[in-house]
């Protein structure tokens, strides 16, 4: 079946801008994550949602980011004023619920997201 | 907070041979997962293999396996008779047990091959 698709998959955008970075899950899988990585790094947690609600947004850095999942399947993570600093690859996975071992993540192919 | 740690920045192996990349963690918790990651130039992270810390017995798939040693804290990944398609980043996660749960991951280690 489908994996988990991401759009766009590269974005450029000026400083200040508005962006929207979209995740298509794997049909079914209830739960969805969102982590950044910035370059030469490892994959940051940045908000994970449980059917619509946010089960944890711990890893959100501000309030210029924020993430929706309105009808339990596709989520837009929300970038307001841009800054340069939020250049980065922002990967997103799901997991289905179920026995414990069934929480294994499936990622997307990240969007690429560059501030000028 | 749980931290995962991968201290060598680059390995190079070459074809053929085997090749172990080290990885630590800390945690206060007593249920929890530990995963290898695959992250080729596509970006699309892969997962190589997983261990539940109440196993004793180490994971292994195909050529690779793990050296799980949990009361120091460390999983390493070991890879067997090393493909040239095994040249990428491999990064090391942490998941706390009881559903679903963020991961956490290392810094990585960039993994060449040598033909």
């Amino acid at each position: 079946g489908a994996g988990v698709s991401q759009t766009p998959s590269n974005k450029v955008t000026e400083k200040g801008k508005y962006v929207e970075l979209r995740c298509d899950p794997i049909s079914g899988h209830t739960a969805l994550y969102w982590y950044r990585q910035s370059l030469g790094q490892g994959p940051e947690f940045l908000i994970y949602f449980q059917g619509t609600g946010a089960a944890d947004d711990s890893g959100l850095p501000n309030d210029r980011f924020f993430a929706v999942r309105p009808e339990g399947s596709v989520s837009t993570l929300k970038i307001q004023r841009t800054e340069r600093g939020d250049s980065a690859v922002y990967l997103c996975a799901s997991s289905l619920p179920g026995q414990e071992h069934s929480y294994e993540q499936y990622f997307g192919p990240g969007t690429r997201l560059t501030v000028t | 907070a749980q931290t995962v740690t991968q201290s060598q920045p680059e390995m190079s192996v070459q074809e053929a041979e085997t090749v172990t990349l080290s990885c630590t963690y800390d945690t206060s918790e007593s249920d929890y997962y530990l995963f290898w990651y695959k992250q080729p130039p596509s970006r699309q992270m892969i997962l190589v293999i997983r261990q539940e810390a109440y196993k004793q017995q180490n994971a292994t798939e195909n050529r690779f396996s793990v050296n799980f040693q949990k009361a120091a804290k460390s999983f390493s990944l070991k890879i067997s008779d090393s493909q040239l398609g095994d040249a990428a980043m491999y990064f090391c996660a942490y998941r706390k047990g009881g559903g679903a749960q963020k991961l956490v991951f290392g810094q990585g280690t960039r993994l060449t091959i040598n033909p």
